[in-house]
């Protein structure tokens, strides 16, 4: 069954770092999104991806976040200057149609010093 | 924003009993959608409900959207071991771009 797949699983990084956080979300799907989980919380989005611009975001989605999907395979979410408060871990989840329901990767935890 | 209020937050219970557990909202959501996360996992779909009042099963899972479009529930029959973990519900409001609210979490624990 095809999956979504993050990389790396963990990654740890110096406050004030910038980092990249990759997904490869399902062939032919075309709604791309990322939640963050932050340990013992509930899940919370981010920011969801359609048509190749951001069709929503969340509060938690400051100018410090980006997204890219730089080519036909391949979602990324960039942290320009981490903060200790973005320890989480990070879900990429994607959809092939609108009433469709998202499926997630196993997400990367992001651990900030 | 909206919001999910789930319960109960965690259950233990002895395997082979069932197991239930809903979220509510003030909201009105188009569509519910339980997921199961284990350790180190992303969430996994279970089950998804897109038409008030449907009830749909899966395997041993039984979930239900509310008359309302405000609640839904989860059940779970003759619990295995293998059922630990956390279950969240997520609703789906009215844009076709899908952001997900999530509820806080059911910690499923069974005893064998």
């Amino acid at each position: 069954e095809p999956e979504v797949t993050q990389t790396p699983s963990h990654q740890v990084t110096q406050m004030g770092q910038e980092v990249i956080l990759r997904c490869v979300p399902i062939s032919n799907h075309l709604y791309f999104y990322w939640y963050r989980q932050i340990l013992g919380q509930k899940v919370e989005f981010l920011v969801s991806f359609y048509n190749n611009e951001i069709s929503e975001k969340s509060e938690i989605f400051d100018d410090q976040f980006s997204v890219e999907r730089p080519d036909g395979s391949n979602f990324t979410l960039k942290i320009r200057s981490t903060k200790l408060e973005d320890s989480a871990m990070y879900f990429c989840a994607s959809k092939g149609y609108s009433n469709q329901p998202q499926h997630f990767g196993d997400g990367t935890r992001l651990s900030i010093l | 924003g909206q919001q999910l209020n789930q319960s109960p937050q965690s259950m233990f219970i002895q395997e082979g009993e069932d197991v239930s557990m809903n979220c509510t909202s003030s909201s009105i959501f188009n569509t519910w959608l339980w997921y199961k996360q284990e350790p180190g996992e992303g969430p996994v779909l279970l089950i998804a409900l897109y038409k008030a009042g449907e009830l749909t099963s899966n395997g041993r899972l039984t979930a239900q959207f509310g008359i309302t479009r405000k609640d839904s529930f989860l059940n779970i029959s003759a619990s295995i071991p293998s059922d630990v973990g956390i279950y969240f519900c997520a609703g789906l409001g009215g844009t076709s771009y899908g952001k997900l609210t999530f509820g806080q979490g059911t910690i499923l624990t069974v005893h064998p």
